[in-house]
């Protein structure tokens, strides 16, 4: 089974509205992360929450997270034609050893946003 | 721009090809990651590397050989692969330190491979 399962798998709007995008996660984290993915490119880091953090926000993006029931939300307020595109949750769990660490990302499936003009 | 570049951005090859992905980063991270993202799968992380050394391999066939030579490159050396290989396959990098708490990634555009 994997970490980081996104629901809906495709959402599609009119510009505007708000788009609400779920996370589902199996096992504890140190934090939780979404990603954006234009197609066929690269991702892009948009924000992290901590465990001991239930809500963070950066302009339009608004996200959720709550450790009881494994699972954050990503919301995207007033949303523009240029947010269209795929969405990822990243859970991460510490590996390495030997006084350093690096962040071992699993990333689910991903919420396919179309936003229409 | 991410700080992360990679080349080609596109390859096409056959089963019977050796070639290589270039990954390049211009942030001074000391971590650097290879995935795959294929069709309806999730991202799939395939090598790691902290301060050029080698700390996870996720049971990737030996057809992929990854290489990093100094904390700023990374190279995946492809040799006899598979149509089932074919997907976009992206770089990432960050700054890792120990129980530091932030582990965002930065990832380049990708490489997408079609294996014929």
């Amino acid at each position: 089974s994997q970490q980081g399962e996104e629901d809906p798998q495709a959402l599609s709007i009119q510009e505007g509205e708000n788009a609400t995008m779920n996370c589902s996660y199996k096992t504890s984290i140190n934090n939780l992360q979404w990603y954006r993915q234009n197609s066929g490119r690269g991702l892009v880091h948009l924000i992290l929450i901590r465990s001991n953090e239930r809500e963070k926000h950066s302009g339009r993006l608004r996200v959720t997270l709550d450790t009881s029931k494994k699972s954050s939300s990503l919301l995207i307020t007033a949303s523009r034609a240029a947010d269209t595109a795929s969405y990822f949750c990243a859970t991460d769990g510490l590996a390495g050893a030997g006084g350093t660490s690096y962040g071992k990302l699993t990333f689910g499936q991903g919420t396919i946003l179309t936003v229409h003009p | 721009e991410t700080g992360v570049t990679q080349t080609p951005r596109h390859l096409v090859m056959g089963m019977t090809n050796k070639k290589s992905l270039k990954c390049e980063q211009h942030l001074g991270h000391n971590a650097m990651y290879w995935y795959k993202q294929s069709a309806k799968k999730p991202l799939e992380l395939m090598f790691v590397y902290s301060l050029e050394e080698r700390v996870e391999n996720n049971s990737v066939p030996s057809r992929f050989s990854p290489e990093c030579p100094n904390s700023s490159h990374l190279f995946l050396h492809l040799h006899t692969l598979q149509p089932e290989d074919s997907a976009l396959y992206l770089c990432a990098s960050s700054q890792e330190g120990w129980n530091r708490g932030r582990y965002e990634q930065y990832f380049g555009p990708g490489t997408r491979l079609t294996v014929t």
